[in-house]
């Protein structure tokens, strides 16, 4: 069955460094999502994309986020410089479509991202 | 603002008996609804969905859901639980738009089940 892959699984960097999170959607979805959860703490929206371009985005994605379809097949979240308080599981997620049967987010098992 | 709602953070049943987790939601028309589940360490599983038609859907897993437009809930149940149910779970729902949904999921709090042998 397909599915959603993320790498890497885990990833520990130092405060004020740029992370890139990998994410390979399922390979017939058109729209792709990245959200994340803090330990203990509900699972929130970031950003939607869809043809090349960021469909919608909630608050916490500021200007130190960005996201980019850089080929066929990756989608990547870019943190530019990370906080104590990025600290989180991101995951990403794909749809096929976004109305009817077509429209269910499919999971990746998550990047873990701890920022000391 | 959209917002769910899971009640209950834990619950506890014994292997085999059943269960029902409760969501409610806050919006002003039908939303799109999804149940999904975390085990420890892993992604989230869609369980099922609803967004219309027969109130009642089916989903993996042998677990159902049933949608109530009148106590805005889409609660989870699963007539015998499995040691292998225990995991956290979390309902989310989206706005439908004439074009298609948002894309923005809002999730619920979770709910942690602990099956009991």
């Amino acid at each position: 069955e397909p599915e959603v892959t993320q790498t890497p699984s885990h990833q520990v960097t130092q405060m004020g460094q740029e992370v890139i999170l990998r994410c390979v959607p399922i390979s017939n979805h058109l729209y792709f999502y990245w959200y994340r959860q803090i330990l203990g703490q509900k699972v929130e929206f970031l950003v939607s994309f869809y043809n090349n371009e960021i469909s919608e985005k909630s608050e916490i994605f500021d200007d130190q986020f960005s996201v980019e379809r850089p080929d066929g097949s990756n989608f990547t979240l870019k943190i530019r410089s990370t906080k104590l308080e990025d600290s989180a599981m991101y995951f990403c997620a794909s749809s096929e479509g976004k109305r009817g049967t077509t429209y269910e987010q499919y999971f990746g098992p998550g990047t873990r991202l701890t920022v000391t | 603002a959209q917002s769910v709602t899971q009640p209950d953070i834990h619950i506890t049943v014994s292997e085999g008996a059943s269960l029902e987790l409760r969501c409610n939601y806050s919006y002003g028309a039908t939303p799109y609804l999804f149940w999904y589940v975390q085990s420890p360490g892993q992604g989230l599983q869609l369980l099922l969905k609803y967004f219309s038609g027969d109130t009642l859907v089916q989903g993996i897993k042998g677990f159902e859901a049933e949608f109530k437009r009148s106590q805005s809930s889409f609660n989870l149940r699963k007539p015998s639980v499995h040691w292998s149910d225990a995991a956290e779970y979390f309902c989310a729902v989206d706005t439908p738009l004439p074009f298609g949904n948002t894309g923005k999921l809002i999730f619920g709090q979770g709910t942690t089940l602990q099956v009991k042998p």
